[in-house]
């Protein structure tokens, strides 16, 4: 069974600074979705990774993907209050695109003045 | 243009109720997705159709829940004998196909069901 897990879960960053959060599975996958959720919003997506190796860049978030490591990063620079949301990455639940994905618990992230 | 769009934005309903909840898909998205989001939680993958037919239901939680899309568009969730732990947010979303790179699903705004 599938499982995708994130950390941290909950993260307080003061603006300005440089934070990671990690998303892991458990099976073999060739492509990796982010999401982004506003509090009572529906999900947002932000990058859609497809191979190994990919890096994808937008504002002052980048997303990378490493499939043997079964890892993805999803780096935020330079924080500013508007990135405070809840972060997901999912994953295909077969392992390609079959349209099953499986999400993480989401981090939720705070940016602080 | 337009996004998902799900009706209601929010169902409250009792214990043993029937309910049915729809999503309009993004016009020309083949691919339509049910996941349903507990408080704190993702999303949890309930069902697919790929056009009219249901091409993955084995997140269906058991036989109280149902989905058609009889033309491929519009889809309904339907849920018998409504229990309290069927609360949560109902998500739908469509994506222009399966696979090839154009599988990115759109996600709606989500009905909030509520049994009391």
């Amino acid at each position: 069974e599938l499982k995708v897990e994130q950390n941290p879960l909950f993260l307080s960053m003061q603006e300005g600074k440089n934070y990671t959060i990690y998303c892991n599975y458990s099976t073999t996958s060739d492509r990796l979705y982010w999401y982004r959720q506003d509090p009572g919003k529906s999900l947002e997506s932000l990058f859609v990774l497809l191979s190994n190796g990919a890096v994808k860049q937008e504002g002052r978030l980048m997303a990378s993907l490493d499939t043997k490591a079964r890892l993805s990063t999803l780096h935020i620079t330079a924080a500013v209050h508007d990135l405070s949301a809840t972060y997901f990455c999912a994953v295909d639940n077969y392992g390609g695109s079959q349209g099953n994905l499986i999400f993480g618990k989401g981090t939720k992230l705070s940016v602080k003045p | 243009g337009a996004g998902v769009s799900q009706t209601p934005s929010n169902k409250v309903t009792e214990k043993g109720k029937y309910v049915e909840l729809r999503c309009d898909p993004i016009s020309g998205h083949t691919a339509l997705y049910w996941y349903r989001q507990s408080l704190g939680q993702g999303p949890e993958f309930l069902i697919y159709f790929q056009g009219t037919g249901a091409a993955d239901d084995s997140g269906l939680p058991n036989d109280r829940f149902f989905a058609v899309r009889p033309e491929g568009s519009v889809s309904t969730l339907k849920i018998q004998r409504t229990e309290r732990g069927d609360s949560a947010v109902y998500l739908c979303a469509s994506s222009l196909t399966i696979g090839g790179g154009a599988d990115t699903q759109y996600f709606g705004p989500g009905t909030r069901l509520t049994v009391l």
